[in-house]
């Protein structure tokens, strides 16, 4: 079963507009991480943002913020003013805790395109 | 500090062949993880390695083995290449088991 959905597939925001990014994911652990990641057309995957379970305090840094709800296991990603650096796809990502190790269930990524 | 570097960061091999990409970690990293990432979707869990011993291995063919040396670096070996495995293959490491910081990644074609 898919664990992490990104219904958007293709955003585009005029520059300065303000674009959320939304996450959905699906585990039956008590215990996980939730990440966001960008990725550039170079290929790299950069870390945005990691959340455990337990930490549901929303989070601003610069012109992102998220929004993590447990109740609707949502972790939406929300950049402000965008700019025309903010284009890339951008993934979420959930990570379970297990014994053997722990993997990464990504989402499809949203390609995010900020338009001068 | 170096980041995570993959080696070679473009490849093209002949539907068959034998492919062999490397990664070394961050200095002091001790876990490294492989992804696939196939055109237009996100990465898939392929291998993870913590202190050269396999921790967790994805929804892989056999045609897909790995491992890691004394030195943390690692080998993601890919046999009897078929066109679907062409893809951005992305090597990710820690200093535990949480908090990966990938590569740039190697992109494989196969034709």
């Amino acid at each position: 079963a898919q664990k992490v959905t990104q219904a958007q597939t293709e955003i585009s925001v005029v520059e300065k507009e303000d674009v959320t990014l939304d996450c959905v994911y699906e585990t039956r652990d008590t215990t996980y991480y939730l990440f966001w990641y960008k990725q550039p057309p170079s290929g790299e995957l950069v870390f945005l943002i990691r959340r455990n379970s337990f930490d549901e305090q929303n989070e601003i840094s610069g012109r992102y913020s998220w929004n993590f709800q447990k109740s609707t296991s949502s972790f939406n990603f929300t950049i402000t003013a965008s700019q025309v650096v903010d284009s890339a796809v951008y993934f979420c990502a959930l990570s379970e805790e297990t014994n053997t190790g722990n993997q990464f269930y990504f989402g499809t990524g949203t390609s995010l395109t900020v338009i001068p | 500090d170096a980041g995570v570097t993959q080696s070679p960061t473009h490849l093209i091999k002949t539907r068959g062949q034998q492919v062999t990409l490397r990664c070394s970690p961050i200095s002091g990293h001790k876990s490294v993880s492989w992804y696939q990432q196939v055109l237009g979707q996100g990465p898939q869990f392929i291998f993870q390695y913590y202190e050269k011993e396999e921790r967790g291995r994805g929804n892989f063919p056999d045609r897909f083995s790995a491992r890691q040396f004394p030195n943390y670096s690692s080998e993601l070996n890919v046999n009897a290449l078929l066109l679907g495995d062409s893809a951005l293959y992305l090597c990710a490491s820690s200093f535990k088991l949480f908090g990966y910081t990938f590569g740039s990644g190697t992109r494989l074609t196969v034709v």
